[in-house]
């Protein structure tokens, strides 16, 4: 059974247009994390939430914004995206901050 | 702020033979450190972690903890053309509470 269900796995998108990744994770953990994974940045930390709250924020665009409608589910929304914006982006989850495991992650294309 | 640097970025071993990677952090706080791997197309996964100064084996894989000259060491013994992958070293408890990824290095493994 999937234990991190990450949806889509790919997508596609032209610029300007708005999209959103959604993450659902199945651990139990409390909390959730995305993470973004291009050529410039090999991983590169962008939110953590915990218990659904916002802990920590690295990422500098506010085109960028975390959901969380349930205590399991943490999706992104991207706005106005750019080509720069092209990456594949993971979610993972923890208990606390106790070792993160990860989604297979979707491949965002911003064409 | 919490620096994470990994060395080699990338490595060659033949299979059969020794891999050694390491990884050097700044914040003499941090307390929990892991070694992360990620195969080509899927996200990264948790390989072992290690909180204790010294060394910790499992299977063929031993890693090592030096808190005081910071610096945790990842070595894969007899290394098999599937254990080609980024691997990523993870650094948490400092005194900012989240983990920490180096930037990887990459390990190919020849037949």
């Amino acid at each position: 059974d999937p234990k991190i269900i990450q949806k889509p796995k790919y997508l596609v998108a032209v610029t300007g247009s708005e999209k959103i990744l959604i993450c659902e994770q199945y651990l139990g953990h409390n909390a959730m994390y995305w993470y973004r994974q291009s050529a410039k940045k090999p991983l590169e930390f962008m939110f953590s939430y915990s218990y659904q709250k916002l802990m920590d924020n690295q990422t500098a665009s506010s085109r960028f914004q975390p959901q969380s409608s349930k205590k399991n589910h943490l999706d992104l929304q991207i706005t106005a995206l750019k080509p720069d914006d092209s990456a594949t982006y993971f979610c993972a989850s923890s208990q606390d901050n106790w070792g993160q495991y990860f989604g297979p992650g979707t491949r965002l294309t911003v064409l | 702020q919490q620096k994470v640097q990994q060395s080699p970025e990338s490595l060659i071993v033949p299979e059969g033979g020794m891999a050694s990677l390491n990884c050097t952090f700044s914040d003499r706080n941090s307390q929990y450190f892991w070694w992360y791997r990620q195969h080509s197309g899927e996200g990264p996964k948790a390989l072992m972690s290690i909180f204790s100064n010294g060394d910790k084996k499992e299977g063929r894989f031993t890693a090592h903890l030096n808190k005081a000259s910071l610096h945790v060491s990842l070595h894969i013994k007899d290394s098999q053309p599937s254990d080609s992958a980024l691997y990523f070293c993870a650094v948490a408890g400092g005194s900012n509470n989240r983990i920490f990824f180096g930037d990887g290095t990459q390990l190919v493994v020849k037949p």
